[in-house]
């Protein structure tokens, strides 16, 4: 069991809108700031957003990242085949002191 | 542009000790403003957060695993390195060595492709 819950499957259509979500804890959520990945099979998990909403060069505004107190959120919209993979949370846990993520969500694009 | 490269054993044995490293192109470990760590990633366990060095000596480890990680920074070769201890099955993962993003010492922003490390006798 992760210490961050993610839905463990999402799909969509192509164009279509997903929204993938991420609850935690007032120690790691909402205390701290948000990092989601997202991970190919067989290749290492790319940083898509940091600091809860920001996008590093060369991730498109596609992306979008959002929180509101232990609910954070990865929105991703007008979606593309190849945004099939899994994606992840993360935050930094104030009375674990360590990271904690969430166990992934698969999306599917149909 | 930034790449890096682990190396290793793929199979260990359990009580054994692990050493693998991280080779790094395209960016001075010692000149840098970031810290650089490892990561693991396994079924059971998900992704789990090893540890993080900075080149001007903070260190900073998962506590679960602090008595058996060490990293250690070697500049000559521009590489950094992982030792665990004492091994056991739970150890079995793919290893990644990572860059840590801008103000933070433990979120990766560029990943090496990992290094599945299995322990079995």
């Amino acid at each position: 069991q992760s210490d961050l819950t993610q839905p463990p499957s999402a799909s969509g259509t192509p164009g279509q809108t997903v929204t993938i979500s991420c609850s935690g804890t007032s120690s790691n959520v909402e205390r701290g700031t948000v990092h989601w990945y997202q991970q190919v099979p067989g290749t290492a998990p790319k940083l898509l957003i940091y600091g809860d909403h920001h996008r590093p060069s060369g991730v498109p505004d596609r992306f979008s990242g959002s929180k509101s107190g232990i609910l954070a959120s990865l929105a991703i919209g007008g979606l593309q085949s190849e945004d099939e993979a899994t994606y992840f949370c993360a935050a930094w846990d104030d009375v674990l002191n360590v990271p904690v993520f969430g166990g992934g969500t698969n999306l599917a694009v149909l | 542009h930034l790449q890096l490269q682990e190396s290793g054993p793929g199979l260990v044995k359990p009580s054994e000790t692990l050493s693998l490293t991280c080779a790094v192109s395209g960016d001075s470990i010692s000149g840098s403003t970031y810290y650089w760590g490892w990561i693991r990633q396994s079924p059971r366990k998900g992704l789990e957060w090893i540890g993080s060095f900075h080149s001007r000596g903070s260190n900073f480890y998962r506590p679960s695993l602090k008595s058996r990680a060490t990293i250690s920074l070697d500049t000559s070769r521009n590489q950094f390195s992982l030792r665990l201890t004492s091994l056991t099955a739970a150890d079995t993962a793919v290893y990644y060595c990572a860059k840590m993003g801008q103000s933070t010492h433990w979120a990766p922003d560029q990943w090496g492709p990992g290094i599945l490390v299995t322990v079995s006798s």
